[in-house]
């Protein structure tokens, strides 16, 4: 089936970068793109972005513009979301989700477990 | 980049039906049909309910319906069931440099 496994919780300092993976497994790993979505302690969702892995061609949201990469290694079938310069209001649990194999398609299905990300001094 | 609106809560009996709107403008919600509502129950991974307005993934009950009208979609819960008490939220592509934008949460109570 399809699945969609992330790296584990991670604790930061301010100033520093987290770098989370999602595995995928169960399709074909070139054929849909994967979009990042965070969510804060009792907030809702926000779209990070998302990556091709096919052409690894990317697009971010415009809060998170200059401060988070997306990248993918095709051989593992691995998407990589790295976020910078953290403060304490990037404490959240991150998600990856497949979207469709269009940039447009809007729909994440299915999602990772999520990996709580925690900023902290 | 502001999020969709939702109305923060909405609740039913058992049987009933309700209606989660989800409001938007034009470059968004009203511009295209790319809107798609997802279930969260608390501690869970968002599920995939609705997408294209009305297209229900296959699994999903027949009893959620998606809808639109101008620029706001709805989400309608038909026998409102127990399990259906969690939030809900609405996301649709946008034409700007954030392509895509989720609503408030809307959390559904079961009376």
């Amino acid at each position: 089936q399809v699945q969609l496994v992330q790296s584990g919780a991670e604790v930061k300092k301010p100033g520093a970068s987290v770098k989370v993976s999602c595995k995928a497994s169960g399709y074909t790993f070139t054929d849909y793109y994967i979009h990042w979505v965070r969510q804060a302690p009792g907030q809702g969702l926000e779209w990070m972005g998302w990556i091709n892995p096919n052409s690894a061609y990317t697009n971010y949201a415009q809060n998170f513009q200059g401060r988070v990469t997306m990248t993918r290694d095709t051989s593992i079938s691995i998407v990589y979301m790295e976020l910078s310069r953290l403060t304490s209001d990037d404490t959240a649990v991150y998600y990856c989700a497949r979207g469709g194999r269009a940039a447009r398609d809007n729909w994440f299905d299915p999602w990772g477990q999520g990996t709580l990300v925690t900023v902290s001094s | 980049q502001s999020a969709l609106t939702q109305p923060a809560s909405v609740s039913g009996s058992p049987g009933q039906s309700i209606t989660i709107s989800c409001t938007g403008t034009s470059s968004d919600v009203g511009g295209y049909n790319y809107v798609s509502w997802y279930q969260q129950h608390p501690g869970k991974v968002p599920k995939l309910l609705i997408y294209d307005v009305s297209n229900r993934p296959s699994g999903v009950s027949n009893r959620f319906s998606g809808s639109k009208s101008g620029n706001t979609a709805s989400l309608t819960i038909s026998g409102l069931q127990a399990e259906d008490e969690a939030d809900y939220y609405c996301s649709s592509y946008r034409s700007s440099s954030t392509l895509f934008v989720f609503g408030t949460g809307t959390k559904v109570t079961v009376l």
